[in-house]
């Protein structure tokens, strides 16, 4: 089946420590991106990228990083710049121009103790 | 910068009622607007959308939304819901290319048997 897989779905770690979310579609999209979710200010979007080997900022970036690499994959990395990690984290792909049909992986809930 | 805001947080139902999610957009010019859904474990999907035309648009499992260009409203409508569309509910729209979307914070509609 076509899909988004993330993983893990649930992790914790340390403060001072970076963690490496994985992002893999088999949908041939060539559009991917990483949005954050807390409760009550719905999803806001840390990283995209339109094409392999190039990615842009959201609006949240600061404290995360990205690559592509593959045109399946699009790891996030939180690191310990960031100052708020705990959240739910979501991965999208897209393969329509513009559409805003995103399609979403089931997520990614990090806790930092 | 385009935002989205939903007044409603939480939304408690019962089986049959009526059921109309408010969505207000900041931009003036031409949007393109969408309602995301997610059900309790599984990955949020589109619902419904609008780009142009006709201002009410139907989406999957009874819902629609009318578009209000003077009110900037794109409020979500079903006439009887059902336990089953207990859910998060998040309108967002398109800002600028790239499949960017932003997200409104979302409400959370329960409904009881």
């Amino acid at each position: 089946d076509g899909g988004i897989t993330q993983s893990p779905k649930y992790l914790f770690r340390k403060e001072g420590q970076n963690v490496t979310l994985s992002c893999e579609q088999n949908l041939n999209h060539d559009a991917m991106y990483w949005y954050r979710q807390d409760p009550g200010q719905g999803l806001r979007l840390i990283y995209y990228s339109q094409i392999v080997n190039d990615f842009q900022k959201g609006d949240i970036a600061e404290g995360y990083s990205v690559s592509r690499e593959k045109k399946e994959s699009f790891p996030l990395t939180v690191t310990s710049a960031q100052k708020n990690p705990t959240a739910f984290y979501l991965c999208a792909s897209t393969g329509g121009a513009n559409t805003g049909e995103l399609f979403f992986g089931e997520g990614s809930r990090l806790t930092v103790l | 910068a385009q935002s989205v805001s939903q007044h409603n947080h939480h939304v408690i139902l019962s089986e049959a009622a009526s059921l109309e999610l408010g969505c207000n957009y900041s931009y003036g010019g031409t949007v393109n607007l969408f309602w995301y859904v997610q059900y309790p474990g599984q990955h949020l999907q589109l619902l419904l959308k609008y780009f142009s035309g006709d201002p009410l648009v139907k989406g999957i499992k009874g819902f629609e939304a009318e578009f209000i260009k003077s009110k900037f409203s794109f409020n979500l409508r079903k006439p009887s819901v059902q336990w089953s569309d207990t859910a998060e509910y998040f309108c967002a729209v398109l800002s600028g290319g790239y499949n960017k979307l932003i997200f409104g914070a979302g409400t959370r509609l329960a409904v009881h048997p």
